[in-house]
């Protein structure tokens, strides 16, 4: 079971819905759980981070985690064409190697 | 600017041809790692360092060597590369190590023939 996983998609959804997109990961002493940005070619960019359960808000984007069911996303209002890219879920584990686990990524279409 | 800085953004190399890819940040940031990212496997993390002369292997030390002798630079040393070293390579640099303000550089492209 990989560490931290995410459907590679592509997610397509036209633009002004709302994305959802998912993470589950297996360890589960983590805790701290961010969201990172990657458009083709450049690199990972920080959108969001969460520590706690519950929901997190910052302008059109929602992080929720749930640390019961190991589970983190991303909800993205309105979206955009410009959010076209792939996301990165990535977590902070309490495996005492002080080591952010990545998963593979969500590739997110908008279509206008 | 605050930023992370990498060279060369491009390098093709062959086999067994020692080479160093550098790193630096301007923000005076303690924490720093390199991450090489390949398709269908996402980012993972070679090395770290929490500080100058303080290194520790991430995910997939083997082949690397990095250093540390001054807080803004991390280079990633490749002494015999091999062709399974052909990836996209990446530093980034955070305040500490809670990662909440982590920054990347814009990469490098190795290709090792």
């Amino acid at each position: 079971q990989k560490e931290v996983e995410q459907n590679s998609g592509p997610l397509s959804v036209p633009e002004g819905a709302i994305a959802s997109l998912n993470c589950t990961y297996s360890d589960r002493g983590s805790q701290s759980f961010f969201w990172y940005r990657q458009y083709s070619g450049k690199s990972p960019e920080l959108i969001m981070f969460i520590y706690s359960n519950g929901d997190k808000e910052d302008g059109r984007f929602t992080a929720q985690l749930n640390k019961a069911s190991q589970y983190v996303s991303l909800l993205i209002r309105d979206s955009q064409p410009s959010d076209s890219a792939t996301y990165l879920c990535a977590v902070f584990g309490n495996t005492g190697f002080q080591k952010l686990v990545f998963g593979t990524g969500t590739r997110l279409l908008v279509s206008p | 600017e605050a930023q992370v800085t990498q060279n060369p953004r491009y390098l093709i190399t062959v086999t067994g041809k020692k080479l160093t890819v550098t790193c630096s940040q301007n923000m005076n940031h303690e924490y720093m790692s390199w991450y090489r990212q390949d398709p269908g496997l996402g980012l993972r993390q070679i090395y770290y360092s929490m500080n100058v002369e303080v290194t520790d292997k991430g995910d997939v030390p083997e082949g690397y060597k990095v250093s540390r002798k001054e807080k803004r630079n991390f280079p990633l040393i490749l002494e015999s590369p091999s062709p399974n070293q052909t990836s996209l390579y990446f530093c980034a640099s955070s305040l500490s190590d809670n990662y909440n303000e982590q920054f990347f550089g814009p990469g490098t492209r190795l290709t090792v023939l």
